[in-house]
């Protein structure tokens, strides 16, 4: 099956720097989502990319679609102590089995020291 | 209110036991989603329905079932717990869309502890 690969696993930075985290995939995805899950919630949705090269920002967020549609990436800026939390990347392959399904990466853990 | 709603929050029971965990949604959804989430390994597809009539196995759904009730309300059920479920659990839905790319909305999650 497709297989995500995430990294880093965790980051400890300070307030005020900026973060970057990557995936990687074993096979081309038509889609590339980021998440956000902050303690005891459900993962809630940063930013979609649906075309490659694509680069979508959401406020201090930049994510981008890579050409070979196998990565993304995504930044943020001049980090606050809210921006806590784990960060998944997830990718919808290409069809057949595919179809609608998400494939998750086991999540980049972001500690920001005030 | 949430859009989409899990229950129980939390659930500590024994080896053996039958449970159901519930999800239900406001959003108008037709596709909805179980995953297991586990500390390094992301979240992991279980069970999938993409309307009332469908039901479709994911990476891992061995030691589960599922039954949706109604447009709003997918369930999860492991008929006998095992400790290796323990997990955090989460419902996931997502509106219908052309090339299958609309983002899923997840619920807050059913921790579920099985000694």
């Amino acid at each position: 099956g497709q297989q995500l690969n995430q990294s880093p696993q965790s980051m400890f930075i300070q307030e005020g720097e900026d973060v970057s985290m990557n995936c990687t995939s074993s096979s081309i995805f038509n889609t590339w989502l980021w998440y956000k899950q902050d303690p005891g919630e459900g993962p809630v949705l940063l930013i979609a990319l649906y075309k490659a090269g694509e680069l979508t920002s959401n406020g201090r967020l930049t994510a981008q679609f890579g050409i070979t549609r196998k990565d993304s990436f995504l930044n943020i800026s001049a980090s606050i102590p809210s921006d806590v939390g784990i960060y998944f990347c997830a990718g919808r392959g290409t069809g057949g089995t595919s179809y609608g399904k998400l494939t998750f990466g086991q999540g980049t853990i972001l500690t920001v020291h005030p | 209110d949430a859009d989409v709603t899990q229950t129980p929050r939390n659930r500590i029971t024994k080896t053996g036991k039958r449970i159901m965990l519930e999800c239900s949604q406001t959003k108008g959804h037709d596709r909805m989603y179980w995953y297991r989430q586990d500390p390094g390994l992301g979240l992991r597809l279980i069970y999938y329905s993409f309307d009332v009539k469908d039901i479709n196995k994911g990476e891992i759904s061995d030691g589960y079932s599922v039954s949706r009730q109604a447009q709003a309300k997918f369930s999860l059920s492991l008929e006998s717990a095992i400790p290796n479920q323990t997990a955090l659990y989460f419902c996931a839905t997502s509106e219908t869309g052309t090339g299958g790319n609309q983002p899923q909305h997840f619920g807050d999650g059913t921790r579920l502890s099985i000694l």
